[in-house]
């Protein structure tokens, strides 16, 4: 049973624009939402995460928002750049992070010039 | 460096076989994870140990799979009599939960290729 939904599966960026990805969860335990960023032949990167008590979280250019009613939660990258080119994945966690992570299926980011 | 730090990168063997991959986590980090990804996939919670002490297995973890953290500092990951299905990347993450909430660091994952 497929826990995180994530959306879309692949998404194409012109450089300086703003890319969007979305996920929803159905376990109403979770209680931290983080995002990992994988590049080829790499281990995923945790770049942001996010705790249902607040809607927003923003470090640098990541921003998360969080709709605790809709049981969703969005990534969004300001000002892409041909180096955040990566593949994406949003994940979900009880106990505030420390106990396993469910992740979604990934969206593929490819920032364009 | 620092970070999780997983050998072999990558393993190739033939179907039947057995093998064994290990795990060092960032020092001082007591709990260790184990997921298993394919391709295309997000990363699948196999296990997880608080120090020494296995305390959750995931049911994609069979029997053929056995993990074990002896010391409490590096673990290892043994899958026997080898499928082809087992062709994966397997990934090692660490956290230290004292104090709140801490991130997973990921390792770069051992990659099993099955002929």
């Amino acid at each position: 049973q497929q826990q995180v939904k994530q959306s879309p599966q692949s998404l194409i960026v012109q450089k300086g624009g703003i890319s969007i990805i979305n996920c929803a969860y159905e376990n109403t335990a979770f209680d931290y939402f983080p995002w990992y960023q994988q590049f080829p032949g790499k281990g995923p990167a945790l770049l942001i995460a996010i705790r249902p008590d607040v809607s927003e979280k923003k470090e640098g250019r990541f921003t998360i928002s969080f709709n605790k009613s809709a049981k969703q939660f969005s990534l969004h990258i300001m000002d892409s750049q041909p180096g955040d080119s990566a593949t994406y994945f949003c994940a979900a966690s009880t106990s505030f992070g420390n106990e396993k992570l469910t992740f979604g299926t990934g969206t593929r980011l490819t920032i364009i010039p | 460096d620092t970070g999780v730090s997983q050998n072999p990168r990558h393993k190739i063997t033939k179907r039947g076989q057995n093998v064994t991959f290990r795990c060092d986590p960032i020092s001082e980090h007591n709990r260790l994870y184990w997921y298993r990804q394919t391709l295309g996939q997000g990363p699948e919670f196999l296990t997880y140990f608080q120090n020494e002490a296995q305390l959750e297995k995931s049911r994609l973890l069979s029997d053929r799979f056995s993990a074990e953290r002896p010391k409490g500092s590096f673990s290892t990951l043994e899958i026997q009599r080898t499928e082809q299905g087992d062709s994966a990347m397997y990934l090692c993450a660490s956290s230290n939960p004292r104090g709140g909430n801490q991130p997973q660091h990921f390792g770069d994952g051992t990659r099993l290729s099955i002929l």
